[in-house]
């Protein structure tokens, strides 16, 4: 199977411009989690889609929204960017319905450096 | 918090010696999850344990979870200079945390040739 893909692998903005970053899971995959990795956080959850509905949130501003489309693509919307948005942008996949069993596959991330 | 902390922060050995890198965390979980990154990329899945399992063996890697210690290891034999990466440990709490991993800060392993 092919794994996760994430497109743009990189990205340049400036502040106040708006970006969109998408995700395409592992095929049969329902389940899409984003995360932001930066130096000075780490990696931080931003949310989770399962079948078009988000399931969980994180702890980021309402900049940060995301979308899920019915064949489980994922799109992450960042709005009125911010110096401090510069980070490496993460998905992960996984089935979603194995509970605590349920691995989380990574893509290789979408780097954003805002100017 | 139930982020988790990973100990030590950077590990310097060298080729065929072993690794062990060390995850303590303050909640119930569900299960946990090691995890390697090279420089910045995307993460590569490690070993998966569940909250009631108590050691998990894959290939040269082995996790042991100790729940009463709320603590992890993930131990890497016969190290190579290919395993040169950081090392995360990754939460699933307990109840319904949908999709979220809580990570350590991770482990920085060096594996001098």
């Amino acid at each position: 199977k092919a794994g996760v893909t994430q497109t743009p692998r990189y990205l340049i903005k400036t502040r106040g411009q708006q970006v969109t970053l998408s995700c395409s899971p592992i095929s049969g995959h329902r389940s899409v989690s984003w995360y932001q990795q930066t130096p000075g956080q780490g990696l931080q959850f931003l949310f989770e889609y399962f079948s078009e509905t988000q399931r969980n949130k994180g702890n980021f501003p309402g900049r940060f929204s995301g979308r899920q489309f019915s064949n489980s693509r994922s799109e992450m919307n960042v709005s009125t960017l911010e110096l401090g948005d510069s980070a490496l942008y993460l998905c992960a996949s996984s089935s979603g319905t194995r509970g605590y069993t349920d691995t989380q596959y990574f893509g290789p991330g979408t780097r954003l450096t805002v100017l | 918090s139930q982020q988790g902390e990973e100990d030590p922060q950077a590990l310097s050995i060298q080729e065929g010696e072993n690794a062990t890198m060390n995850c303590s965390y303050k909640t119930s979980i569900n299960n946990l999850q090691w995890y390697r990154q090279n420089s910045g990329r995307g993460l590569v899945h490690l070993i998966l344990i569940r909250s009631n399992e108590r050691e998990k063996h894959s290939g040269r890697l082995r996790v042991t979870l100790d729940t009463s210690k709320k603590s992890s290891s993930l131990l890497i034999t016969a190290s190579r200079a290919a395993d040169t990466a950081s090392y995360f440990c990754a939460l699933l709490a307990g109840g319904t945390s949908y999709g979220k991993l809580t990570f350590g800060q991770g482990t920085i392993l060096t594996v001098h040739p």
